[in-house]
């Protein structure tokens, strides 16, 4: 079985400051993770994955996660964040092969002037 | 690049009525999923099918059912539709090779406006 959680349901930052949205996984085998952006009225976006090859994994929008199997977390951090950047953004896991994936409950990042 | 097609966009239906729903996943995926979004909650798994058989099954009413066709295009029928179906359903598809998950590529959803 697998699960994640995200650590708060909104989080609101300043326009360049950094951005940290907290992930933590539970996984009975090496799992597969990934964060999406979800856009109001709009899809699920790929942002990054890790699949178990590098632990610092970088992806779009400058957007990048580091996996950290001791604290079983999958943080999503940008430098610098900008108002476009303002969206639902959800973390997810996955067994791997032919495996279902499983999402947080999403962290809806708010950016202010 | 070719990507998920989820036919239609847009649906409305009224209660008891019944509704399918259309995907067609990236080419060469073997693996397709569905998924049920309600307002403000996070995605949740309903069924997936790999090589056209059902591999998992998620909560998924009974009202409902999938399949996956030949030409590894799937439908989601959606019977006696209640108005707590109202959701946006994604449909995605997976490439599994010699145990690695290429990852998941989601369709655009169908929003399923239920009256």
């Amino acid at each position: 079985a697998q699960s994640v959680t995200q650590l708060g349901s909104h989080v609101s930052v300043s326009e360049g400051a950094l951005v940290l949205l907290r992930c933590n996984y539970s996984s009975s085998v090496p799992p597969y993770l990934f964060w999406y952006v979800q856009y109001p009225n709009q899809g699920l976006q790929l942002l990054l994955k890790y699949t178990s090859a590098a632990t610092l994994v970088k992806g779009i929008n400058g957007f990048e996660a580091e996996f950290k199997k001791s604290e079983t977390s999958f943080h999503l951090t940008k430098p610098s964040a900008h108002m476009s950047d303002a969206a639902e953004y959800f973390c997810a896991v996955s067994l791997g092969t032919a495996s279902k994936l499983t999402f947080g409950t999403g962290t809806r990042l708010q950016v202010t002037l | 690049a070719a990507g998920v097609i989820q036919s239609p966009r847009h649906l409305i239906k009224e209660k008891r009525e019944t509704a399918t729903l259309k995907c067609y996943p990236i080419p060469r995926h073997d693996t397709v999923y569905w998924y049920q979004q309600g307002p403000g909650q996070d995605p949740q798994f309903l069924i997936s099918f790999y090589e056209k058989m059902q591999s998992d099954k998620g909560s998924i009413p009974d009202r409902f059912s999938a399949q996956q066709f030949s030409d590894y295009h799937s439908e989601l029928n959606m019977s006696s539709l209640e108005l707590g179906d109202s959701a946006l359903y994604f449909c995605a598809s997976s490439l599994e090779r010699s145990g690695y998950n290429y990852g998941y590529t989601f369709g655009s959803g169908t929003r399923l406006t239920v009256v």
